[in-house]
């Protein structure tokens, strides 16, 4: 059973420029969340999918974008980076049952920097 | 009102200490309260969770003891070790019935045990 893998793990970009970040979820999990992570900080929600929908979505801008594929991966995008982005993003895949009880499996991150 | 206040912020024990760490909140929408361990370069990943009307549950050396009157939850170590050395998070999540099961998290605690 393979994990929850994120890429690329370390990128940086300029102020103004977009990213996408990527998540395979975990076999057998068909809810993604994204998690945004500041150094030294808890992680905050952005947004969770469910069968390639969103079903939730936390206090992040609109240019915070995502989308859940059939397969449950996903794809985080950011645009017009500001450098307040500057954070480690995390993805998180779970089944529905776990994600009642609060079980979320998350991947190693993504260290986004914004110069 | 949906944040979840975490202290101490940072923490040394020696080996075979019992580090406390506490967990406050305010939402009485939350339903699942669950831990969260991460080491460096790693993502969060579960320790232990509990139900509001439970008020200790306990998973090999890890106790959650809650208290659902004063809102607050606490995570007990057992005999701890140098392994144990991590950032740990306390966690809340909102139920179905908000229409966004995700998880609040604290700001977390560096735990630093001493051989």
């Amino acid at each position: 059973e393979t994990g929850v893998t994120q890429s690329p793990t370390h990128l940086i970009k300029t102020r103004g420029q977009q990213v996408t970040l990527r998540c395979s979820s975990q076999s057998g999990h068909n809810t993604v969340s994204w998690y945004q992570q500041a150094l030294g900080q808890g992680p905050q929600f952005i947004f969770q999918y469910y069968r390639e929908e969103e079903n939730g979505r936390g206090n992040f801008p609109p240019r915070f974008s995502g989308l859940q594929f059939p397969n449950y991966s996903s794809e985080l995008n950011v645009n017009a980076l500001e450098l307040d982005d500057s954070a480690l993003y995390l993805c998180a895949s779970s089944s529905s049952g776990r994600v009642n009880t609060g079980e979320l499996f998350f991947g190693e991150g993504s260290r986004l920097t914004v110069l | 009102q949906q944040q979840v206040k975490q202290s101490p912020q940072s923490l040394i024990v020696q080996k075979g200490g019992i580090p406390i760490i506490n967990c406050a909140y305010e939402n009485t929408a939350f339903d699942y309260f669950p831990w969260y361990q991460q080491f460096p370069g790693k993502g969060p990943a579960l320790l232990i969770a509990i139900r509001p009307d439970v008020s200790e549950k306990k998973e090999g050396r890890f106790t959650i003891s809650f208290n659902k009157s004063a809102k607050q939850f606490s995570l007990h170590i057992m005999d701890s070790q140098p392994g144990d050395s991590a950032t740990y998070f306390c966690a809340a999540k909102l139920g179905a019935a908000t229409g966004r099961r995700a998880l609040t998290f604290g700001s977390g605690t560096r735990l630093q045990v001493q051989p």
